[in-house]
């Protein structure tokens, strides 16, 4: 069994431009979560997605940020026209039920914007 | 809402000594879990151990163990005959249980030493 998956690990873009960050969850998983690390901080809590639905999304930024997570496919965390201030590492964990304390953590994907 | 709190940014310790991390947390859930999580250099989420709050024994895993003071809001993690590959940050973290939103402490540097 596959852990979560996220892709790239690495990504830089230049001010303005977009970043998309994926994460596969671990089969049989429909609850995502994404987190942010900013440099020599611990993590954040951004949002929670199950299928198709946006459960609680209090930590996402109010503009530029958004997250889906479709009934195929993997989640997506996208970030527009990103700013110096977005670079962190992006974390997404996957867990098999609301109620399950059981969350397992994708690599993270570095976003690097110059 | 939660805070969790870690007071000790950096910590060191000789290698098949012992060391003890200590975290403070907040919470106005009637029922929540408590986690620490190991970030080495790869920058890897680890799950090292895990409490359910309603449980009054202290978990342990291997040479990892806590020390849970439900009264205080104290959770401390203690690490026995440490290793070199202990080396790493270290997060503690708790949740409520209706789902898996996480709030993570600041982190501590943990260094072993040959």
């Amino acid at each position: 069994n596959a852990g979560v998956m996220q892709n790239p690990r690495h990504l830089v873009r230049r001010r303005g431009q977009e970043a998309r960050l994926r994460c596969s969850p671990m089969k049989g998983h429909s609850h995502v979560y994404w987190y942010r690390q900013l440099p020599e901080e611990g993590l954040k809590f951004m949002v929670y997605l199950q299928k198709e639905n946006i459960i609680d999304e209090s930590g996402m930024p109010k503009e530029r940020f958004s997250a889906e997570f479709p009934k195929e496919g993997p989640s997506i965390l996208r970030i527009q026209q990103v700013v110096r201030g977005d670079s962190a590492a992006y974390f997404c964990a996957s867990s098999p039920s609301a109620d399950s304390y059981e969350q397992y953590f994708g690599p993270g994907t570095r976003l690097t914007v110059t | 809402a939660q805070t969790v709190t870690q007071s000790q940014p950096e910590m060191s310790v000789q290698e098949a000594e012992t060391v003890t991390l200590s975290c403070t947390y907040d919470t106005s859930e009637n029922n929540y879990y408590l986690f620490w999580y190991k970030q080495p250099p790869s920058r890897q989420m680890i799950l090292v151990i895990r409490q359910e709050a309603y449980k009054q024994q202290n978990a342990t895993e291997n040479r990892f163990s806590v020390n849970f003071q439900k009264a205080a809001k104290s959770f401390s993690l203690k690490i026995s005959d440490s290793q070199l590959g202990d080396t790493a940050m270290y997060f503690c973290a708790s949740c409520g249980t209706s789902y898996g939103k996480l709030t993570f402490g600041q982190g501590t540097i943990l260094t072993v030493h040959p």
